[in-house]
């Protein structure tokens, strides 16, 4: 079956580290991996998107890596703020459901000053 | 430009009851999705539109769940009789055709029900 599976201990992490969470998925051939950030009580906010054949995206302070062969996505957030805490979505599409953006359950990061 | 917009923020019913939510979209775009997130899970497509039309509803529990978009703009979902296990949030999303895919969609706040 399809999995797609974050960290479900949440990272915590010192203001200015780096913070990695990790995507790993079974059973999919995705065309595009996204990120979203999750506050609580509100939805999903898109935050980067990276291609099958692209091996890294940046975004100011956000990071992503996609190696398809390990079938895992990597995500980066540099210098990290309190303001960075929230719930970190990956997602997928596929080429043979576009538009059916499936989620993981997320990993929550909490920065402490 | 104005975000997804939905009703309402809160639902607290009993079980067997009837609920419904509302989902405005951002304007212009075509493609409209409904999700439902359990507590501690990622969100989980329940159905697609395009324009007014249903692209994918096979995660659908289509003996109790209902969902139309009127005039392929606003959009209602509807859970005739509520089970317990239907507490959770639902969220509705919408992209351009295909720019979802490359630009993300964009999530309204979501309701969140509790089946008593």
């Amino acid at each position: 079956s399809q999995k797609i599976e974050q960290n479900s201990e949440a990272l915590n992490i010192q203001e200015g580290k780096t913070a990695t969470l990790t995507c790993n998925y079974t059973n999919y051939s995705p065309a595009y991996l996204q990120w979203y950030r999750q506050d609580p009580g509100r939805g999903p906010v898109f935050l980067l998107l990276i291609r099958e054949n692209e091996k890294e995206k940046r975004k100011e302070r956000l990071k992503v890596t996609f190696d398809t062969t390990l079938k895992q996505s990597l995500f980066h957030i540099t210098a990290s703020q309190p303001a960075d805490s929230a719930t970190y979505l990956c997602a997928l599409l596929t080429t043979d459901s576009w538009g059916k953006l499936q989620f993981g359950a997320g990993t929550q990061v909490v920065v402490t000053p | 430009e104005a975000g997804v917009a939905q009703s309402p923020r809160y639902k607290i019913i009993e079980k067997r009851q009837s609920v419904a939510f509302w989902c405005n979209p951002i304007s212009g775009h075509a493609t409209l999705y409904w999700y439902q997130q359990i507590l501690g899970q990622g969100p989980k497509l329940l159905i697609q539109f395009q324009n007014n039309g249903v692209v994918d509803d096979s995660q659908l529990p289509k003996d109790r769940f209902s969902a139309e978009r009127l005039k392929g703009v606003d959009s209602t979902l509807k859970i005739q009789p509520a089970k317990l296990e239907d507490s959770a949030v639902y969220l509705c999303a919408s992209s351009q055709p295909l720019r979802g895919t490359r630009y993300g969609y964009t999530f309204g706040s979501g309701t969140r029900l509790t089946v008593v």
